[in-house]
């Protein structure tokens, strides 16, 4: 099947600062790539849908300003959140939507911790 | 809109088992596709099996079967033989087949359940 990394699997940081996401597919072009939100023991949240070459489509009390993402090629797309706080630790996937399989194929998952 | 319910925060059941993990949907769309994910305490989603609206055959993989009820938009998952490898969160997930736009591809997933299976 199709691959996804995500790096990195875990970062810890510090309040305030700004931490970047990076989501690959690495075996496929992908021009739509998601990125999920998950706390302990909960479901997957969509943030955003993330488009190659235009503005990501963020949900619904996502704040853009906060989680910015960039899908500047058909194999990366990045999430960056801005000012980190604590309450912004969580577990963060991206999947990439294969065309040609009608397949969402999903990333390893990065767990951000910040202190 | 969409909508995926899953009523059991978590199950139990005896290895070699077999055990039913429910899942309700809600949709206006007429052609959509259900999905049931596992995800291990590492993190990652990993795909089980797949059925669309329009299929006539309840879906299977290997021990994996879906129960496919579309008159009551039920898609329960059972898992035959349980395994101790099994213990795990899954997800059941709705898509619609919505060609083009940037919705399509999207996902909307249930709750959740954690299934504990016991030696």
């Amino acid at each position: 099947g199709a691959v996804v990394s995500q790096h990195p699997s875990r970062v810890i940081c510090k309040s305030g600062t700004s931490v970047k996401i990076e989501c690959r597919s690495l075996d496929f072009q992908a021009t739509t790539m998601f990125w999920y939100r998950q706390f302990p023991k909960q479901s997957l949240m969509l943030m955003a849908t993330s488009n190659e070459g235009s503005k990501a489509t963020y949900e619904q009390g996502v704040e853009k300003d906060k989680f910015l993402i960039n899908h500047a090629s058909l194999t990366l797309s990045t999430l960056t959140v801005t000012s980190a706080h604590p309450e912004d630790s969580s577990f963060y996937i991206c999947s990439a939507y294969r065309g040609s399989t009608d397949t969402q194929y999903f990333g390893p998952g990065t767990r951000l911790t910040v202190l | 809109a969409q909508k995926i319910t899953q009523t059991q925060p978590g199950m139990f059941v005896q290895e070699k088992e077999a055990v039913t993990l429910d899942c309700t949907y809600d949709t206006s769309d007429q052609s959509y596709g259900l999905f049931w994910y596992k995800q291990p305490s590492s993190g990652e989603m990993i795909f089980l099996i797949y059925q669309g609206s329009y299929d006539e055959q309840n879906a299977t993989e290997g021990r994996y079967s879906l129960n496919f009820q579309k008159a009551r938009k039920s898609a329960n998952l059972v898992i035959s033989a349980s395994q101790l490898g099994d213990s795990a969160m899954y997800f059941c997930a709705m898509r619609a087949h919505q060609a083009g736009g940037t919705s399509y591809g999207k996902l909307t997933f249930g709750q959740g359940t954690i299934l504990t299976v016991h030696p």
